[in-house]
């Protein structure tokens, strides 16, 4: 079945504690990204990746890394999460660039 | 100005109408326009992709693109319960094809 996985699902951590979401996929594409939706805001870009060792900036990047190392896995990184950290995050994975993605189930991150 | 911008709603049809949601961007060079369902709790789902003016229909949805007005809608024909979701409009921003921008979403509810 062709999916996008993420883990955790959910997660509660403490302010500074480092956290990485993993994400992967199984449809071969290219292109990956990480959003945060938040209420009233909407789907806000994180991260995107082309394609392998080619990662740039999304609209919101401040406090996270991610990594391509493989074309099937994109995580993400929070080294010193914050409170303004706590959302649902999804992964989401493209043949066509940015367009026609594929998103994961999403992970709920909460930061005490 | 938010660079993809949707009524929020609520919006409320009754079962079997035609339920009309509307978006407008403010890059007049984009190019692709999407359209998204996210069910309660779940990921967005792509369901429309419209890159030229003019109508595509897919079964009972049918979207429409004007670029000289920078508006996209999605007509869901036939409205079911199960059609309640709220619908996110996503748009490439002019010189990014690697960068999809997205509405904050309109919450539609369909009434049996």
């Amino acid at each position: 079945e062709a999916q996008v996985t993420q883990n955790p699902r959910y997660l509660i951590t403490v302010t500074g504690k480092k956290l990485t979401v993993t994400c992967s996929q199984n449809m071969n594409h290219e292109y990956m990204s990480w959003y945060r939706q938040d209420p009233g805001l909407g789907l806000r870009q994180i991260y995107y990746s082309m394609n392998v060792e080619v990662t740039d900036k999304g609209d919101v990047p401040e406090g996270y890394k991610v990594s391509r190392k493989e074309k099937r896995n994109f995580p993400l990184i929070l080294e010193s999460p914050s409170p303004n950290q706590t959302s649902l995050y999804f992964c989401a994975s493209s043949p066509k660039r940015a367009g026609e993605l594929f998103f994961g189930e999403g992970s709920r991150l909460t930061v005490l | 100005q938010k660079e993809v911008e949707q009524n929020s709603g609520p919006l409320s049809v009754p079962e079997g109408a035609i339920a009309s949601l509307n978006c407008t961007y403010s890059d007049r060079g984009s190019q692709s326009f999407f359209w998204y369902r996210q069910y309660s709790g779940k990921s967005p789902e792509l369901i429309m992709s419209i890159y030229s003016n003019g109508d595509k229909e897919d079964g009972r949805f049918t979207a429409q693109l004007n670029k000289a007005s920078q508006y996209v809608s999605l007509l869901i024909r036939d409205s079911q319960p199960s059609d309640s979701a709220t619908y996110l409009c996503a748009v490439n921003r002019v010189g990014s094809a690697r960068q999809l921008t997205f509405g904050s979403g309109t919450q539609l509810t369909v009434l049996p």
